[in-house]
């Protein structure tokens, strides 16, 4: 099973808003609607920020939303702030009960 | 507060084993599916393994498969992983994470441990 693919980076200001994506394939992000997000700061563990593509867990600012298209899933931070800034992780069900995660992107608030 | 705590880790051999463990609180630990992921420090993550609620279901991820097991004791609200004949691509910071409830269709991760750093050198 192949990593999803992530860019490496991504930027933006406070206050605006940067979009990461997310590519699988037909086998996993294109097949299920189980794609997930995980915040994760530097010597921390991940946090859940998104599951099942666009749903956000109790306790998660609004300002971030998931999506997807195909097999490409995104995930969007609008109003960026400084805790935002952050390694970000997708994942997806990739059926017979195996699971892939993305290669990760770290998000740099200028 | 739900929480998960990792224990075990360390430095071994390669071909060496060792034995993490994953403590439980906060919630009903055997109505849940429990994982086993890794991550390369400055790398992704990557899935590993996953245990039923009740332990009789387990699945693991190709690059394991043989020589980990995954295992739990839901009257000490515990979950194991034994690696077996570890390699230098083992090397990694190993979390358990917390999966849905058994029965219900969730496959996301909400709730991890600190992570458990686990070497393989000579």
């Amino acid at each position: 099973q192949s990593a999803l693919t992530q860019p490496p980076s991504a930027s933006g200001s406070p206050g605006q808003s940067v979009t990461i994506s997310c590519t699988g394939t037909s086998s996993d992000v294109g097949a299920y609607n189980y794609v997930s997000w995980y915040q994760q700061h530097p010597g921390k563990a991940p946090k859940l920020m998104i599951y099942e593509v666009n749903k956000r867990p109790s306790g998660v600012p609004d300002r971030f939303s998931g999506s997807k298209s195909g097999n490409t899933a995104s995930l969007t931070v609008s109003g960026l702030q400084a805790e935002d800034e952050a390694d970000y992780h997708c994942s997806s069900f990739a059926g017979s009960n195996n699971y892939v995660f993305g290669t990760g992107t770290t998000v740099t608030v200028l | 507060e739900v929480q998960l705590v990792e224990s075990g880790g360390g430095l071994v051999q390669p071909g060496g084993s060792l034995r993490l463990s994953c403590a439980a609180s906060g919630f009903t630990f055997s109505s849940y599916w429990i994982h086993w992921v890794r991550q390369v420090p400055g790398k992704g993550l990557v899935w590993v393994s996953r245990i039923k609620g009740d332990g009789t279901s387990t699945t693991y991820a190709d690059s394991v498969k043989g020589r980990f097991t995954i295992s739990r004791d839901n009257a000490e609200n515990t979950l194991y992983l034994q690696m077996n004949s570890l390699r230098g691509e083992d090397t990694a910071v190993y979390y358990c994470a917390r999966g849905g409830l058994v029965g219900a269709s969730h496959y996301s991760f909400d709730t991890w441990g600190q992570g458990s750093l686990v070497t393989v050198s000579s």
